[in-house]
């Protein structure tokens, strides 16, 4: 049972480049998360799946796209990636039922040159 | 909105004293609430929640916080600080909106001195 896992764990780019950050959960939870953190402000959500086949948008959307391909895996994409998107970024589940806990995966470190 | 409150980005104790790390939240319903550690390059691992069955909730690694509706607190304590809880602390609100997400507050370092 690995929990919650993302990859990659560090990747540089340039502005401009694209890249998708992968996520994946084996413990059938309904709910994805994708958060990033940057220093001093905690974490911040940017898009969220409440169950297969539904996305949304949290509170920073912009610049990002995701995709719920099944139960399992919820990828993050940056389709031009710019410098002010350098952060560490966390993939989250839940089961989605009342008081759940968030499991977090061991985040991807982004710095965009 | 709800939100969170960590006082002190900073804390520092000896090996052995009391960790006292505080957390404040606004909320117009009954909260629920937890803690998380962040070890360095990690991911974040819960170490305590509340959700309305006791106001004293007991944790890993020692740890306890206590809920207090009157003063909207939710501080994290262990008796005695050991070099290995040196990490962040974050404490978080589950919000109804965006799927239940979490509201984080900025976090707390705790550095232990020996």
């Amino acid at each position: 049972n690995a929990g919650v896992t993302q990859t990659p764990k560090f990747q540089v780019l340039k502005t401009g480049q694209s890249m998708t950050l992968q996520c994946a959960q084996d413990m059938n939870h309904n709910s994805m998360y994708w958060y990033r953190q940057d220093p001093g402000m905690g974490l911040r959500l940017i898009y969220y799946s409440a169950s297969e086949g539904t996305t949304d948008k949290g509170e920073v959307p912009n610049g990002y796209n995701v995709s719920r391909l099944n139960k399992r895996e919820f990828s993050l994409r940056l389709e031009s990636a710019a410098p002010s998107q350098t952060s560490v970024y966390f993939c989250a589940s839940r089961a989605g039922q009342g008081t759940d806990t968030q499991y977090f995966g061991p985040g991807t470190r982004l710095t965009v040159l | 909105a709800q939100s969170v409150t960590q006082l002190g980005s900073h804390v520092s104790v000896s090996e052995g004293a009391l960790v006292l790390l505080r957390c404040n939240y606004s909320s117009s319903v009954p909260p629920y609430l937890f803690w998380y550690v962040q070890y360095p390059n990690q991911g974040l691992q819960l170490l305590l929640k509340y959700t309305s069955a006791a106001t004293l909730v007991k944790g890993i690694n020692g740890f306890e916080a206590e809920f207090k509706k009157s003063e909207t607190s939710f501080h994290l304590t262990k008796p005695s600080a050991h070099m290995s809880d040196a990490a962040e602390y974050f404490c978080a609100v589950s919000v109804q909106e965006y799927g239940n997400k979490l509201v984080f507050g900025a976090g707390t370092i705790l550095r232990v001195k020996s």
